[in-house]
Order: structure tokens, then sequence, then C-alpha cells
């Protein structure tokens, strides 16, 4: 069974510019998750996703993040302008059980770096 | 108050040793408590799980929860080099959603 796909592996960005992350989940997997993880610090939910739809986004910074789910398969995480204080990994993650939470496979995660 | 708080470590043990991985939570509703294992520049990946009280044994790994103390553990028995990593305690909170809310992690070294 293929695992979770991210991609890219590592992103260098100024300060300002835009930068978007795609995440392919296990195959029948309706639950789908966006994580940050700060070095040092363990991964933050920015959104759950349901199939398509949003379950909780209420720690996703609204004014420059924006994420989306597609046909309810992959996602794209975006941040548009980025800061320095984005710099971290990006985790997505997905689930097989009805309601998510827990048993979260994850993937290998994106690197991003803000200059 | 932090919702999930761990020792940010890291905690050292010989090999061979048990290693005790301690984690409090400060919601009295919160149901289940999973505790990841996190290689450096990898991603986490789920160790066990836990529902009820008292203890969950998996290899050598044993988990452990009181819901009145708000506490759970993770003892590792037989320590190996290769359990050197970083353990996250992640809780799932009443009415979050189904959401995991993290703890920051231990650094656990096994040392030869």
């Amino acid at each position: 069974e293929a695992g979770v796909a991210q991609s890219p592996r590592y992103k260098i960005i100024e300060k300002r510019q835009s930068v978007a992350f795609w995440c392919n989940p296990i195959s029948g997997h309706a639950t789908l998750y966006w994580y940050q993880q700060i070095l040092g610090q363990g991964p933050k939910l920015l959104i759950q996703f349901q199939n398509n739809g949003v379950v909780d986004d209420s720690q996703l910074p609204k004014d420059r993040f924006s994420a989306e789910r597609l046909k309810g398969v992959d996602s794209t995480l975006k941040i548009q302008p980025a800061k320095l204080e984005d710099s971290a990994v990006y985790l997505c993650a997905s689930s097989s059980t009805p309601q998510g939470g827990g048993r979260e496979y994850f993937g290998p995660g994106t690197r991003l770096l803000v200059l | 108050q932090k919702e999930v708080e761990q020792n940010s470590g890291p905690l050292s043990v010989p090999e061979g040793a048990i290693a005790s991985l301690n984690c409090t939570y400060s919601d009295r509703g919160s149901q289940s408590f999973f505790w990841y294992r996190q290689y450096s520049g990898k991603s986490p990946e789920l160790i066990m799980f836990i529902y009820s009280n008292g203890d969950k044994e998996d290899g050598r790994f044993t988990a452990q929860l009181n819901k009145a103390s708000q506490y759970v553990s993770l003892l590792i028995r037989d320590s190996q080099p290769s359990d050197s990593a970083t353990y996250l305690c992640a809780v799932k909170l009443t009415g979050g959603g189904n959401k995991l809310t993290f703890g920051t992690g231990t650094q656990l070294k096994v040392e030869l």
C-alpha cells in the first residue's frame, strides 16, 4: 500500500513570495489533515478535510493560508504572502476512520524555509 | 496552561534499561491518547494508542493511562539505540472534531 505522498520535499523562498504544497493521501482515506511543525515543537493542525469538506480550520491563518481538496482526494496548501515565521515542516496526514483522529498516517513532509 | 505537556528532555537511558516518558493533559474530557515516534528529519509514526484507564502492552512498549490524574505515560523496555528519537504525546479532545493535539515531544537518547 502506497503511503501519503507530498511534494515538493524542500522549498526555499523569500518573504512575501507565494508557495504551494501538494498532498496525495492513502487511497480510500476520506480524512486529510495539514499540520505545521515548527522546529522543536509538536505538529499543529492547520486544517482537516472530510472528503472535500472542511471539518476544522480554526488554526489556519486565513489571511495568508488557504487549502483545498478537490474531488475529495488530492489537496493543496498555499501560503501567500509568506512570512519568516512560516518556516516549518508542513505535514500532510490521512486517516481511514470515519471521523478521523488517531491512527493517522503521515507523509514525509515539506520543509519550507522563508528568507 | 498548555493542553498537552511533555518534558522536552533529552532523556538519556543506557541500552537495555527501561525508558519512561510522561505526558499530562489539561482537558478532563479527553477521550483517547496516542504516542508517536519521530526520528530526526522524518515524519511522526504511530506507536500506540490507549482509550481506557490502565496499561496496554505491545511488544516492548507499554502505554499507561490515568484519567483521574490526567496523566499518560509510555514505557519502553530493553531500550535500544534505535529507539533514540523524539516521542510525541497526542490527545483527542472532547468536542475537538476528532483532531489530535500534540505535545512538544520528549527527546530520548539510548546510550551504548
